[in-house]
């Protein structure tokens, strides 16, 4: 079965700080990755997507994401963390077979403090 | 493109009434997602429709929920009658399904409250 897993509610970094927010998935095809962002009282935006090739994805806002296949992780990163970064952030796997299924992470809440 | 659009961002309601949510998805997109989240269960997949199709309405809670796309540019989500525990933000999504690698695109949601 297809999974996502986001090991941490919650991620507290300082404004200026390199952030990582963690991911790991489960499929038993190809993993088609992505990651979404949701501010306060909004919908979900689309951040960057991991389908083929380099394993290091750029995506908007600086953000990019590291797929690692031997450890089935793709973890969100940027170097230099804004106050306005604070949102919650999914992690969402793909079914190859179903392609219609998207698999979300519980989410992490990303708090950035001046 | 304006993106996905629902409607109404907010709904206050008392039990037992009816409640009818809806969702204009991205011109052209071919596949339409309804999505509840709540802060004890997160985001949860409904039902979803594949060129006007409902494919998968495994997520439906009950039978009180209906879902229909009339055509490629519409669809509602229903809920009769209403309970307090239906209370949750629902979102439309929708994205072109050609391959695995088209994105979802949510719109902004629709809060329902119900007293």
């Amino acid at each position: 079965a297809q999974s996502v897993a986001q090991p941490e509610d919650q991620v507290n970094v300082a404004e200026g700080n390199p952030l990582t927010v963690k991911c790991t998935y489960s499929v038993s095809g190809n993993p088609y990755l992505f990651w979404y962002v949701q501010y306060p009282n909004r919908g979900l935006q689309f951040l960057l997507k991991y389908i083929t090739g380099d394993n290091l994805v750029k995506g908007s806002y600086g953000f990019e994401a590291e797929f690692n296949k031997n450890q089935t992780s793709f973890h969100l990163k940027k170097p230099s963390a804004l106050v306005s970064d604070s949102a919650l952030y999914f992690c969402a796997v793909r079914d190859e077979y179903n392609f219609n299924k998207f698999y979300f992470g519980s989410g992490t809440k990303l708090n950035v403090k001046p | 493109d304006a993106g996905v659009i629902q409607s109404p961002r907010h709904e206050v309601t008392e039990m037992g009434q009816e409640v009818t949510l809806r969702c204009k998805p991205i011109s052209g997109h071919n596949s339409l997602f309804w999505y509840r989240q709540t802060m004890m269960r997160g985001l949860e997949l409904l039902i979803y429709f594949n060129n006007n199709v409902p494919i998968d309405d495994s997520g439906m809670p009950e039978d009180r929920f209906s879902a229909k796309m009339p055509n490629a540019s519409f669809s509602t989500l229903k809920i009769q009658p209403s309970e307090p525990r239906d209370s949750a933000v629902y979102f439309c999504a929708s994205s072109l399904v050609l391959a695995h690698t088209g994105e979802l695109f949510f719109g902004e949601g629709s809060r329902l409250t119900v007293l």
